[in-house]
């Protein structure tokens, strides 16, 4: 499975858009883009995935370049329970058993 | 439904004890994973069963030994514990159309 490299962390302001980018150079084309989130010492959340277009569910909007080689996990109004540690994964997913290796994240620090 | 349940919550052991941690789903899920993770950084999987009867290894297996004897539980164990192996495991399930796996709340293992 490719490679994911996010920043280690990030700041947004509450009410506002947080845009959190994962850059993937690496993913082939039969490699999807999964984001999970893990707020303070829970068990990680499943947010949303993609393989190449855009996606949007309740949580989060996924944009991935048409490249794929990167992409950005969007909450569109972030709240102070939005604070969390945010993986951005790339796997075959169900071709590969959905066996996900998870880099260090981005902890999203939201502030009133 | 009380999703995806794990036993116990916390637990100290010395050097060279054994010990069997239980995940346990209702959800009729086929796949179920063990993930460990270590201060601050991501999980790791350490093994995965797609289904019951069938164990596979996954990125950090050596120290571990999984049983799934019945589908909805999936047993982790240590034989031989040793400090390297305090860390946090979390337990997780999918269905097997869905890309969603589903965390437990995890197990704390210190090892003295």
């Amino acid at each position: 499975d490719a490679k994911t490299t996010q920043p280690p962390s990030m700041d947004c302001a509450e009410g506002r858009a947080a845009n959190l980018p994962c850059n993937h150079s690496t993913i082939s084309g039969n490699e999807y883009v999964y984001w999970y989130r893990q707020i303070h010492s829970q068990g990680p959340q499943y947010i949303i995935h993609g393989l190449k277009n855009n996606e949007t569910n309740e949580m989060a909007s996924l944009i991935i370049t048409e490249d794929r080689k990167s992409s950005t996990l969007i909450l569109p109004h972030a709240t102070l329970r939005d604070t969390a540690v945010y993986y951005c994964i790339v796997s075959r997913g169900k071709y590969n058993f959905n066996k996900f290796y998870f880099g260090s994240g981005t902890k999203l620090n939201v502030k009133p | 439904n009380a999703g995806v349940t794990q036993t116990p919550k916390f637990r100290v052991l010395k050097t060279g004890q054994s010990m069997t941690l239980l995940c346990a789903q209702d959800m009729n899920h086929e796949y179920m994973y063990w993930y460990r993770q270590d201060p601050g950084m991501g999980l790791r999987l350490i093994h995965y069963s797609v289904g019951e009867g069938t164990t596979a290894k996954g990125e950090v297996p050596d120290g571990y030994n999984v049983s799934r004897l019945k589908k909805q539980n999936f047993l982790l164990g240590l034989e031989s514990a040793a400090p390297s192996q305090t860390s946090v495991y979390f337990c997780a399930s999918r269905e097997g159309r869905s890309e969603t796996q589903y965390f437990g709340p995890g197990t704390r293992l210190l090892v003295l």
